[in-house]
């Protein structure tokens, strides 16, 4: 059984850009989310999907966004990236989200 | 006073040693209580589910929930050096929609 993938692994980008990400999730999960992790907050929650609509979204600025797709893919999309956008994405799938999440490897983003 | 705290570590003990990792929080509205292992360029990955207060156990690990003293807790047995890696907790409030809020994690070291 797939898990969760996440692509691209690694990404730099130039201050200023704009970036997406892309998540498939477990096949037959219907809810996912993505959090940011760096080394200073930890994860943090950015948002979470499920059959398409964004349930809810964690506390970031509207230059971060996502969508979810009739597959239950989902892309987030981050503009005018900033220097403290670096950190690593992860995605995370569930059939149940009260049941627990299973996260990709994630997206290694470095912002310069 | 943050949502969740964690000693972030590190935390050295040798192989075969009992491990104690624990978190604290301050919103009594959580009611879903997981533990993630985090290796070292890898997405986190679920090790312990509970909900509400009590014991489970999963082969090595036992996690502990006392909702009344806000107060989480995972132990390992027969601890390997292969149990290397970051311990996160996590918390949620059901439903899913609010994402999950999780510790810093705590670094562990397991010696040979």
């Amino acid at each position: 059984k797939a898990g969760v993938t996440q692509t691209p692994r690694y990404l730099i980008k130039t201050r200023g850009q704009q970036v997406t990400l892309s998540c498939s999730p477990i096949s037959g999960h219907r809810s996912v989310s993505w959090y940011q992790q760096t080394p200073g907050q930890g994860l943090q929650f950015l948002f979470e999907y499920f059959s398409e609509t964004q349930r809810n979204k964690g506390n970031f600025p509207g230059r971060f966004s996502g969508r979810q797709f009739s597959n239950s893919r989902s892309e987030m999309n981050v503009s005018t990236l900033e220097l403290g956008d670096s950190a690593l994405y992860l995605c995370a799938s569930s059939l149940d989200p009260d049941y627990g999440y299973t996260f990709g490897s994630g997206t290694r983003l470095t912002v310069v | 006073q943050k949502e969740v705290e964690q000693d972030p570590g590190p935390l050295s003990v040798p192989e075969g040693a009992i491990v104690s990792l624990n978190c604290t929080y301050s919103n009594s509205a959580f009611q879903y209580f997981m533990w993630y292992r985090q290796y070292s360029r890898k997405g986190p990955e679920l090790l312990m589910y509970t909900y509400s207060s009590g014991n489970k156990e999963d082969g090595r690990f036992t996690a502990q929930v006392d909702k009344s003293s806000k107060y989480i807790s995972l132990f390992i047995r027969d601890s390997q050096p292969s149990d290397s890696a970051t311990y996160l907790c996590a918390m949620g409030s059901g439903g899913g929609a609010d994402g999950l809020t999780f510790g810093k994690g705590t670094h562990l070291i397991i010696q040979p």
